[in-house]
């Protein structure tokens, strides 16, 4: 069974920063990782993805990650903090089959300050 | 192209009582997935939908929930008779078959339950 562990329940950084976001994973198979990110009372949504592509992913609003396989993480970076990029951010795994079931960890949640 | 509506935005009820959550994914997305989020963990599947059929249901508490999808486009989930450890964010999402290799899942705003 797949599953991943992000650490860092909370991460504080200030506006312009650099943003590290830690994620692991365990999987049986080769996976499939996302980055999902939730801005308040709203919904899930996709910032990047790996699918055995490029190990370096580009997502939206400046964000990117990085499959090591040998460590097995997928740590979500961004070079400059911004205000807006105050939300919480999930891991997800997804390991081969076909029910497209997503494995979520428990999420941390990005505070920038000014 | 609209998303992924639901509702309602918040319930709040007393436990034993029962609730329904509906669900209407974007149009055409073939796979609709309920996900329970609890306060501080992130989401949880509950029940994956493929068109009108159930693909995974093995986290689904089916003493007490419920969840069907009519003629594979809206779905409703239901909780009766409800617990206090049911407050929690039900998250509706759909998928298109397209991208069923990736897995990228399209979340409506979710359904918040507090139960006293």
């Amino acid at each position: 069974a797949q599953s991943v562990t992000q650490l860092g329940s909370h991460v504080s950084v200030s506006e312009g920063a650099l943003v590290l976001l830690r994620c692991n994973y365990s999987s049986s198979v080769p996976p499939y990782l996302f980055w999902y990110v939730q801005y308040p009372n709203q919904g899930l949504q996709l910032l990047l993805k790996y699918t055995s592509a490029a190990t370096l992913v580009k997502g939206i609003n400046g964000f990117e990650a990085e499959f090591k396989k040998s460590e097995t993480s997928f740590h979500l970076t961004k070079p400059s903090a911004h205000m807006s990029d105050a939300a919480e951010y999930f891991c997800a795994v997804r390991a081969g089959g076909s029910n497209y079931k997503l494995t979520f960890g428990k999420g941390t949640l990005l505070t920038v300050n000014p | 192209e609209a998303g992924v509506a639901q509702s309602p935005r918040y319930k709040i009820i007393e436990k034993r009582q029962s609730v329904a959550f509906w669900c209407n994914p974007i149009s055409g997305h073939a796979t609709l997935y309920w996900y329970q989020q609890i306060l501080g963990q992130g989401p949880k599947l509950l029940i994956q939908f493929q068109n009108n059929g159930v693909v995974d249901d093995s986290q689904l508490p089916k003493d007490r929930f419920s969840a069907e999808r009519l003629k594979g486009v809206d779905s409703t989930l239901k909780i009766q008779p409800a617990k206090l450890e049911d407050s929690a964010v039900y998250l509706c999402a759909s998928s298109p078959q397209a991208f069923a290799n990736t897995g990228e899942l399209f979340f409506g705003e979710g359904s918040r339950l507090t139960v006293l």
